[in-house]
């Protein structure tokens, strides 16, 4: 199975910071078909299910703010929350769709200060 | 609009069966691919099963692998989970969510205990 690794566990920040979210993968998560990363971002907030926020590690899903950014290749990916607002406090997970089992980071919980 | 709703959860003893149904409208149900995934309390996402469009074929994940089903309707636009030998460690909200993660239902709770 891949071993999605995510850090850190919880950030606190204030409003209009920038955060950074780290995820690592097992094995690369590159394609070589189609040089496609499979790797998906998702954003829980409280008492909701999770909204996809990023797909093929960098493309943002219709809708979401473009504060948003995915990056990274590989096993290596990154999201970043520029100039966060309240409305971003969440449980963020990275996951890895390239091979079943599809597997999730353990979480990144967001608190705005 | 896309809507998945999920139904059939509930309280249940352990060593018992539970279906959960996931109704879809708003696009075009036989052309996808589904999942199921569940959140334990206060715990992170697990995966655990994906039925693709037409039902050829079926994964899941090893933690339910013999003891769940996955299986689809297209005519009714519904997916299923079939759930027996039920643990106190399936307590848990579960979720449909399209092929690739882009719609999620509101998800349904099953616990399990005596």
């Amino acid at each position: 199975d891949i071993v999605m690794t995510q850090s850190p566990s919880s950030l606190a920040v204030s409003a209009g910071e920038t955060v950074t979210i780290n995820c690592k993968s097992s094995q690369s998560l590159l394609y070589s078909g189609n040089q496609k990363n499979y790797l998906a971002w998702y954003q829980q907030k409280p008492g909701q299910s999770p909204k996809l926020l990023i797909y093929w590690a960098s493309t943002r899903q219709s809708g979401v703010p473009d504060r948003f950014i995915g990056s990274g290749s590989g096993t290596d990916f990154t999201l970043t929350i520029s100039s966060v607002q309240a409305e971003d406090l969440a449980i963020y997970y990275c996951q890895q769709y390239y091979d079943t089992p599809f597997t999730f980071g353990s979480g990144t919980k967001l608190e705005i200060k | 609009e896309v809507q998945l709703v999920e139904s059939g959860g509930g309280l249940v003893q352990p060593g018992s069966s539970l279906k959960l149904s996931c109704v879809a409208s708003g696009f075009t149900f036989s052309n996808y691919g589904m999942n199921w995934i569940r959140q334990a309390p206060k715990k992170g996402l697990e995966w655990i099963a994906l039925i693709y469009y037409d039902s050829s074929n079926k994964y899941y994940a090893d933690s339910v692998k013999g003891r769940f089903t996955i299986s689809r309707d297209n005519s009714k636009n519904t997916l299923y989970l079939e759930m027996n030998s039920l643990r106190s460690e399936d307590t848990a909200m579960y979720y449909c969510a399209k092929r690739y993660f882009d719609f999620w239902g509101p998800g349904t709770m099953v616990t399990v205990s005596s």
